[in-house]
């Protein structure tokens, strides 16, 4: 199975910062890596899809990238609505896997 | 707009069965190969099983393999989830998902004696 180390694993930052996030998977997985933003009490959405694709509706804020093994999520200022942990998905062979997930919180 | 509803979870003693559905709306369910995902209270995400649009592929993950049975049924747009000689490391809230896009809000699947 792919692993996916997601870091780090707890952020604290203040609204306006740049944000990042890294995703680290153990084999080639192409660019078929997805971020995800998920709010206490709901689903998960959407955000970037692979890679560095921006799902419609999401802020331009919101930016991926990377391929191969190493992937990033920026923010690029962060926004109150923007507290929630964040994920990363390798989809490019099975079992899909996830990242431990980023738990982002206001400084 | 997608809407997917998960029900059918519960408290259910260890070793016993319980199916899940999901009813899709707001898309050409057919079209989609689907997910169920599930996370364990406090836990990460692990994905569970997929089914291609027409049920031609089916995966497991090996957690799951043996015990649990995805299936649909497209002229009711619902997707289903058997799960049998549950254990309590079963215990998540289990999401549908069309594909890797849109999830579900979840059901909570309790196994426990």
């Amino acid at each position: 199975d792919i692993q996916m180390t997601q870091s780090p694993s707890f952020l604290s930052a203040s609204v306006g910062d740049r944000v990042t996030i890294n995703c680290k998977a153990s084999q080639n997985i192409n660019r078929y890596l997805n971020w995800y933003q998920q709010k206490l009490g709901e689903a998960p959405k959407l955000l970037i899809y692979n890679a560095n694709s921006l799902q419609t509706g999401i802020p331009s804020r919101f930016s991926g990238s990377g391929s191969g093994t190493d992937f990033t999520l920026t923010i690029s200022s962060l926004q109150p609505e923007d507290v929630a942990t964040y994920f990363c998905l390798q989809h490019n062979s099975w079992p899909y896997t996830f990242g431990a997930g980023t738990k982002l919180e206001l400084k | 707009e997608v809407q997917l509803v998960e029900s059918g979870g519960g408290l259910v003693q260890p070793g016993r069965s319980l199916k899940l559905s999901c009813v899709a709306s707001g898309f050409t369910f057919s079209n989609y190969g689907m997910n169920w995902i599930r996370q364990a209270p406090g836990k990460g995400l692990e994905w569970v099983a997929y089914i291609s649009s027409g049920s031609s592929y089916i995966y497991y993950a090996e957690t799951v393999k043996g015990r649990f049975t995805i299936s649909r049924d497209n002229a009711k747009n619902t997707l289903y989830l058997q799960m049998t000689s549950l254990r309590s490391e079963d215990t998540a809230l289990y999401y549908c998902a069309r594909h890797v896009t849109y999830w579900g809000q979840g059901v909570m699947v309790t196994v426990s004696s």
